[in-house]
């Protein structure tokens, strides 16, 4: 099992530019997440999709958009990139939420974007 | 207000020693508390979860005081190995987890 994926690895943009972060999990997991992480904030929670086909706002949405293409994949598309966006971005999945202490979220190694 | 707040550290501990980290939350409806460890440049991973009981698994140790909203996590026989930020996880409302921004622990030899 791969567990989670993520591509590209590596980014950099020119503001204004868009791009699409892929994420895949071959976990068969119903819940999927899209972190970014920052210096000194910890990972901050863009969008969540608790099953295929929902897809929901966290706490940082502005500026990005999701799409749950299926149960295996959920892809983050930033339409007109910022320098405030340059971050870590992180993909995670969990089977079913953190609903118990048994949930566990399993994340991808990240995906560096820096936005010039 | 943080919905998960840490003391950002870092602790610099020598091996063998004892090291203790608290994380406190705000929401009291919370049920899921969390420990994940994080390596430099690296994606986050469980460490444990903690229950209200509190749990041990190893020379780790977790507690959760509900009345004072705050979780801790104790290392006992510190290792090199352990060296690593420490991220505090609350859930919040259905299918959201709360992120700490993390206690950095270096351990010299």
């Amino acid at each position: 099992n791969a567990g989670v994926t993520q591509t590209p690895k590596f980014q950099v943009l020119k503001t204004g530019q868009s791009m699409t972060l892929q994420c895949a999990q071959d976990m068969n997991h119903n819940s999927m997440y899209w972190y970014r992480q920052d210096p000194g904030m910890g990972l901050r929670l863009i969008y969540y999709s608790a099953s295929e086909g929902t897809t929901d706002k966290g706490e940082v949405p502005n500026g990005y958009n999701v799409s749950r293409l299926n149960k295996r994949e959920f892809s983050l598309r930033l339409e007109s990139a910022a320098p405030s966006q340059t971050s870590v971005y992180f993909c995670a999945s969990s089977e079913v939420g953190p609903r118990t202490a048994e949930e566990t979220q399993y994340f991808g190694p990240g995906t560096r974007l820096l936005v010039l | 207000r943080k919905e998960v707040e840490q003391d950002p550290g870092p602790f610099n501990v020598p091996e063998g020693a004892t090291v203790a980290f608290n994380c406190t939350y705000s929401n009291s409806a919370s049920q899921s508390f969390f420990w994940y460890r994080q390596d430099c440049r690296k994606e986050p991973k469980l460490l444990m979860s903690v229950y209200s009981s509190g749990n041990e698994d190893g020379r780790f140790t977790a507690q959760l005081n509900r009345a004072s909203q705050y979780i801790s996590l104790l290392i006992r026989d510190s290792k090199l190995s352990d060296s690593a930020t420490y991220l505090c996880v609350v859930n919040g409302d259905f299918n959201k987890f709360y992120f700490g921004s993390g206690t950095k622990l270096n351990v010299k030899p």
